[in-house]
């Protein structure tokens, strides 16, 4: 079946620790995203990447890397930097990130990440 | 600081009963109006992607209309059902490129 495979779905971290959350689509999409929920807010862009080797800054970006050496796979690293990383992750993808995003969004289930 | 707002925050209907809830978005540079449904423990799906004022789509039991002149969005069930429950998200793009969420509205269906 096509789509979108985030994992851990659960992950604890200790402050000072890095952390990578994987994410795999096979739905040949060029264009992939990562989100953060957090309590009463609406889901907020970290990085998104319009194609291989290359992505861009979203709204909340520090404190994250990523890379995009394959198509299909988009991990996100939440570094030590990140003074609030406890939250919930969502990663997603559309055929194309295109102009204005009118595309729709496929999302993955998400990861819990807590910070102990 | 472009926001989208979403009304009710939770709303809890009956099975049988109809319902609609709002989108509020900025009405300049609009671009696209998405809507997703977000059932717990389960990736959010979409419902529709809509551009053009005056757009009415329609999928089963839900549809939904679009105003980009004054900035809102309607999203109707008609007839609700228990899996029906679900956070319905909506989300506004305009020049900026990128996907505005709002918190979504909570709806929960009783039998």
């Amino acid at each position: 079946d096509g789509g979108i495979t985030q994992s851990p779905k659960y992950l604890f971290r200790k402050e000072g620790q890095n952390v990578t959350l994987s994410c795999e689509q096979n739905l040949n999409h060029d264009a992939m995203y990562w989100y953060r929920q957090d309590p009463g807010q609406g889901l907020r862009l970290i990085y998104y990447s319009q194609i291989v080797n290359d992505f861009q800054k979203g709204d909340i970006a520090e404190g994250y890397s990523v890379s995009r050496e394959k198509k299909e796979s988009f991990p996100l690293t939440v570094t030590s930097a990140q003074k609030n990383p406890t939250a919930f992750y969502l990663c997603a993808s559309s055929i194309y990130a295109g102009q204005g995003f009118g595309n729709t969004i496929y999302f993955g289930e998400g990861s819990w990440l807590t910070v102990v | 600081i472009l926001n989208v707002e979403q009304s009710p925050q939770s709303l809890h209907v009956q099975e049988g009963d109809s319902t609609n809830f709002t989108c509020s978005f900025p009405s300049s540079n609009f671009y696209a109006l998405h809507w997703y449904r977000w059932e717990t423990a389960k990736s959010p799906e979409a419902l529709f992607v809509m551009t053009l004022n005056g757009d009415e789509k329609k999928k089963g039991r839900i549809s939904a209309t679009l105003n980009t002149k004054e900035g809102y969005s309607y999203l109707y069930i008609k007839g609700s059902q228990p899996e029906d429950s679900a956070t319905y998200l909506c989300a506004y793009t305009g020049i900026t490129d990128k996907l505005i969420f709002g918190t979504g509205t909570r709806l929960q269906v009783f039998p």
